[in-house]
């Protein structure tokens, strides 16, 4: 499967604890995303990569998060002294810059993340 | 916040009928993408409209974009069971950098 994949696909932690997630994107894609999701509701956007630069970063994510891209392939998102509030689907997706305002993202499978 | 609002929130219909949904934005766009997201495949693109575009056509999907109301819809055609899922617009802000907000959503039912 040559899609975008999650790692883990879920992760139960208690309060306080670090959690780091993984995004594997399509091998030729440049923009790398990350989202999160709760239930019932869209996703909102935290922040993306082009190559392995962070280019934006939403108020969302706060000093407790932190995403890295280091070679511009996989990405890492960390959640420092996780919160009850943090529980949530943790989406990436990745695309491949081309058009001028034109950016179809193809998304992982996302991990579950629940703090106990 | 969300920048995109889906009306409505939940929509049940027969098999074989259509479906319409709509979404509302409020700030300048490059793009309006509608995404499906169902449990067992996660989020899949449907269909992609540039802000000079105000209708396009895939398959039995037809989206319509009106960027003075800020507002786009999105019909599917002679339902099946298997389009029951949520359906998200997303909207990439003209700000020169690659923002995509999505909406809270739209939950179909589709019954067989």
């Amino acid at each position: 499967d040559t899609g975008v994949s999650q790692d883990p696909r879920h992760k139960i932690t208690k309060r306080g604890q670090n959690v780091t997630f993984r995004c594997d994107p399509i091998s030729e894609h440049n923009r790398l995303y990350w989202y999160r999701q709760t239930l019932g509701q869209g996703p909102e956007f935290l922040t993306y990569f082009q190559n392995e630069a962070q280019l934006e970063k939403s108020r969302l994510l706060s000093d407790r998060f932190s995403a890295e891209r280091p070679k511009g392939s996989f990405s890492t998102l960390e959640i420092q002294r996780t919160e009850q509030g943090d529980s949530a689907m943790y989406l990436c997706a990745s695309s491949l810059s081309g058009l001028a305002g034109v950016d179809t993202q193809y998304f992982g499978p996302g991990t579950r993340l629940t703090v106990l | 916040s969300q920048q995109g609002e889906e009306d409505p929130q939940a929509l049940s219909i027969q098999e074989g009928e259509n479906a319409t949904m709509n979404c509302s934005y409020k700030t300048s766009i490059n793009n309006l993408q509608w995404y499906r997201q169902n449990s067992g495949r996660g989020l899949v693109h449907l269909i992609l409209i540039r802000s000079n575009e105000r209708e396009k056509h895939s398959g039995r999907l037809r989206v319509t974009l009106d960027t003075s109301k800020k507002s786009s819809s999105l019909l599917i055609t002679a339902s099946r069971a298997a389009d029951t899922a949520s359906y998200f617009c997303a909207t990439a802000l003209n700000t020169g950098g690659f923002k995509t907000i999505f909406g809270a959503g739209t939950r179909l039912f589709v019954k067989a």
